[in-house]
């Protein structure tokens, strides 16, 4: 099992500010995942992050907006850059992947743009 | 792009019936995942199936490969199964790629 944790927790953020959410596992894990899920919506995937890669990012999501870091393999960050009032989410960060993994959630953080 | 869809989007029950929730995807898959998510955003895996059947405790999720749809049955529910259950599915080949998601479905179990 992988335990994941993410800070912050939640933040309030001005318009047009960027803020930094950090993943950090208990455990080497080559596939981490970024999602991100609008309010009453389901989760959608951002990016995905491997170590010593280029992130590889989804449509509709590009890099100078969630500039994503992975200095190893315990460790991610991601950032939400020139915020919007649409930006307001929860994030969460992801691990396991391959058809025999079970999939590991972090708590997520809740990002309210004002 | 694989197109998740569950049903139904909000069910409310009494406690101890039995309930069931659907998801159908539209491309062949590796694996599907059902997760649970509880007020406050936390995610927690169920299952993961590629076929058949799994069962932990009262629950059971059951897969058809050939017919894209998989079901998660709850036995003898109580209002602590109270929450979203979020049907996923990773595409065939889609080892490094995440998840698809569906709409979740919102269950209500009341005592």
């Amino acid at each position: 099992s992988a335990v994941i944790s993410q800070k912050p927790s939640r933040d309030i953020c001005q318009r047009g500010t960027s803020l930094t959410i950090q993943c950090q596992v208990d455990s080497q894990v080559t596939m981490m995942f970024w999602y991100r899920q609008q309010p009453g919506q389901s989760l959608t995937l951002i990016a995905t992050a491997n170590q010593g890669s280029e992130a590889t990012y989804e449509s509709g999501f590009v890099i100078d907006k969630f500039p994503i870091s992975r200095p190893n393999l315990t460790f991610s960050t991601l950032t939400v850059s020139n915020m919007s009032p649409e930006d307001s989410s929860i994030y969460l960060c992801s691990v396991g992947g391959g058809s025999t993994d079970t999939q590991y959630f972090g708590p997520g953080t809740r990002l309210t743009v004002l | 792009k694989n197109e998740v869809e569950q049903s139904p989007q909000n069910l409310t029950a009494q406690e101890g019936e039995f309930i069931t929730i659907n998801c159908s995807y539209s491309v062949g898959i590796s694996a599907l995942h059902w997760l649970q998510q509880h007020p406050g955003g936390g995610i927690v895996s169920l299952f993961m199936l590629s076929s058949g059947k799994k069962k932990h405790g009262r629950l059971i999720a059951t897969i058809n490969i050939q017919e894209k749809h998989s079901s998660l049955h709850i036995t003898a529910s109580h209002p602590r199964d109270s929450a979203v259950y979020i049907c996923a599915v990773r595409s065939e080949g889609g080892g490094a790629d995440g998840l698809t998601f569906g709409k979740g479905t919102h269950l209500i179990i009341q005592p």
